[in-house]
């Protein structure tokens, strides 16, 4: 029940398209839901995040929609870039549980040129 | 300047033998976090350290983890004995910039030969 499950395991986009990438989650105690980037040899870095109450939220190129009923959220990248490319992980947190993250287990992404 | 630095990036130990890990956050934090990430797998949580006790742990973090605020400022992880399936990279985070915010440092890669 504590699991997020995240796929797409690896995409390939050429630059200028959309990246999608979809996780599912199942424990409806989550309250925070973020999506990291992590280049080679480097820590996650937070990209964008939402909370459960909201169904889309936007920051530049990055967008996640949030389906509640379902238990989905997604990350959809708009006009892909080479360095964009990266692994991206969904994450799910848990306020009532030392705000811990559970992560999926991540898309690596490659944006062609 | 990064908020929170690891140290050593890099650390090659003997089987069986201790290390430690190093954390450093800009700032004073309440909340501590220890995360590992096998080579090519998605980051997993070990340890949650707050107000200078241990809050919650995964079945990952057994007697042969441990943590500690020495000096009130470093925050460390020591692995007693290491196993070769302790190599990994080691990430520290800190929850930072309100309700959301949650910072990870670069990491430590160690490889236990």
């Amino acid at each position: 029940q504590q699991q997020v499950k995240q796929s797409p395991q690896s995409l390939i986009v050429q630059k200028g398209g959309i990246s999608i990438i979809n996780c599912a989650y199942e424990n409806t105690a989550f309250d925070y839901f973020p999506w990291y980037q992590q280049f080679p040899g480097k820590g996650p870095a937070l990209l964008i995040a939402i909370r459960p109450d909201v169904s889309e939220k936007k920051e530049g190129r990055f967008t996640i929609s949030f389906n509640k009923s379902a238990k989905q959220f997604s990350l959809h990248i708009m006009d892909s870039q080479p360095g964009d490319s990266a692994t991206y992980f969904c994450a799910a947190r848990r306020s009532d549980s030392n705000y811990k993250l559970t992560f999926g287990k991540g898309t690596l992404l490659t944006v062609n040129p | 300047e990064p908020e929170v630095t690891q140290t050593p990036s890099h650390q090659v130990t003997q089987m069986g033998q201790e290390v430690i890990l190093r954390c450093v956050p800009i700032s004073n934090h309440l909340y501590f976090y220890w995360y590992r990430q096998i080579l090519g797998q998605k980051v997993e949580f070990l340890v949650s350290f707050y107000n200078n006790e241990i809050s919650e742990k995964s079945e990952i973090f057994d007697d042969q983890f441990s943590v500690e605020r020495p000096d009130g400022s470093n925050f460390t992880l020591k692995i007693r004995s290491t196993k070769l399936e302790d190599s990994a990279m080691y990430f520290c985070a800190i929850r930072t910039g309100g309700v959301y915010g949650y910072t990870f440092g670069s990491g430590t890669r160690l490889t236990v030969v």
